[in-house]
């Protein structure tokens, strides 16, 4: 099974709306963490925002927030007032309990912010 | 200058060529990653270095070999590429904590072409 699960492969937006990417996650484990992470076209992966399983407050980062819930096992991102910039493939990322090593991601939307 | 750099940044090369990736970080950082990503997936963990005396196999090291050479360099070396290789490749850095909300920062990536 999935450990990651990012729904929408593609979606559009119009300049400066909000828009919500969904994440769904999958563990066992008490303690984890959530990432999120941009990659434009240019191809380089740039981290955006976390959330840890212990946090009580959803993550904010400027204009990028992070809905938690936990009972439910999503992660999903929130960027406000989206910008053409914002365009690029977006992922979701965990990383599950203490010592692990490895950041198991999701297979990404690419988000197109249309003017 | 960037934190993490990878050299060379495009490399096409043919089945059968040793061909090693570099990567350098001025971070600070004890812990380093190679990880691979193919067209319409997410990130996949190649090695693994805690530090310059400890290295980790991730969950795709066949055909691959890594070196740590200083705090700051760990290089990626394929022995004889195959066209399956053929990805974007990216290093990443972590400090020391093994928390899970550890970040994980990356590099700009290296497209290597293997014909």
């Amino acid at each position: 099974a999935q450990k990651i699960t990012q729904t929408q492969p593609g979606m559009f937006v119009q300049e400066k709306e909000a828009v919500t990417l969904d994440c769904t996650y999958d563990t066992s484990d008490q303690s984890y963490g959530l990432f999120w992470y941009k990659q434009p076209s240019s191809g380089e992966m740039i981290f955006l925002i976390y959330q840890g399983s212990y946090d009580e407050q959803n993550a904010t980062e400027g204009r990028y927030s992070l809905n938690f819930q936990k009972a439910r096992k999503s992660a999903n991102l929130v960027i406000s007032a989206s910008q053409l910039g914002d365009s690029a493939m977006y992922f979701c990322a965990m990383r599950e309990g203490r010592g692990a090593q490895k950041l198991v991601f999701g297979q990404g939307t690419r988000l197109t912010i249309n003017p | 200058d960037a934190d993490v750099t990878q050299t060379p940044r495009n490399r096409i090369t043919k089945t059968g060529k040793r061909i090693m990736l570099e990567c350098s970080q001025t971070k600070g950082h004890d812990r380093m990653y190679w990880y691979r990503q193919d067209p319409g997936l997410g990130l996949r963990l190649i090695y693994y270095s805690f530090d310059v005396k400890d290295i980790n196999k991730g969950e795709i090291s066949d055909g691959y070999s890594v070196s740590r050479q200083a705090q700051a360099k760990f290089s990626l070396s394929l022995e004889s590429a195959i066209p399956n290789q053929t990805a974007l490749y990216f290093c990443a850095t972590s400090d020391w904590d093994d928390s899970p909300t550890d970040t994980q920062y990356f590099g700009p990536g290296t497209r290597l072409t293997v014909l």
